[in-house]
């Protein structure tokens, strides 16, 4: 696609439910991060995929977050038994790394997620 | 350990110039960027700077000193829809790369 894709826009779900949240990044893009958004704050780093290498995991702020990415395509976030706290805007971004230095992110319109 | 410093908050008059600054302290750097983020939607890419001194693009600047750990962004003849958020984010190299975002400043432009 011509962008960054992320599915839902939106999520309602109850406290202690399961949530998977999709990114699909631009095409030829090796670089994939997810970023948490609360209201009024700044990008909180989750987690954070580069072609083949493990991806690095440092920023998941508990063991309910996971997320896999097949090969240099999709890439899902889950939460499972979210909290209230997991309340907020997660966006996805993805880049095209050349050489050791990151390209500028191009980010999805994130998934709003409220947890009831 | 890393961390990326901005003003919460700032105003400014349309028409004016404003300097937002950025000061940093990572286990390596990598480059540095700016974003801008309107209310509700997802951040856009500004500038890059990798190298010491001045980038300019059009109303919009930005200032590297890596002796220093500080960058700014200069927003020149202020719009009114100037009014946003604006992320700082290093490319961390003892990270892997990975690219860390400050607290964003957000801007008001008044008229």
């Amino acid at each position: 696609g011509a962008g960054v894709s992320q599915s839902p826009s939106n999520k309602v779900t109850e406290k202690g439910k399961d949530v998977e949240l999709r990114c699909d990044p631009i095409s030829g893009h090796t670089a994939l991060y997810w970023y948490r958004q609360r209201l009024g704050q700044g990008l909180e780093f989750l987690i954070y995929f580069q072609g083949n290498s493990a991806p690095d995991k440092s920023g998941l702020p508990s063991d309910r977050f996971s997320a896999e990415r097949t090969g240099e395509s999709v890439s899902t976030l889950t939460i499972q038994r979210t909290q209230q706290e997991d309340s907020a805007v997660y966006l996805c971004a993805s880049s095209l790394v050349i050489t050791t230095t990151n390209e500028k992110l191009f980010f999805g319109s994130g998934t709003q997620l409220s947890v009831l | 350990g890393q961390n990326i410093d901005q003003p919460t908050e700032m105003t400014a008059t349309e028409g004016a110039i404003v300097q937002i600054n950025c000061t940093y302290q990572t286990s390596g750097f990598n480059g540095l960027f700016w974003y801008q983020q309107h209310a509700g939607e997802a951040p856009t890419f500004l500038s890059y700077n990798v190298l010491d001194g001045l980038e300019e693009k059009g109303r919009f600047s930005s200032f590297l000193s890596r002796s220093k750990g500080y960058s700014y962004l200069l927003l020149k003849e202020l719009q009114m829809k100037d009014s946003a958020s604006y992320l700082c984010a290093v490319i961390n190299e003892g990270g892997g790369f990975k690219t860390i975002f400050g607290a964003g400043t957000r801007l008001f432009v008044k008229a």
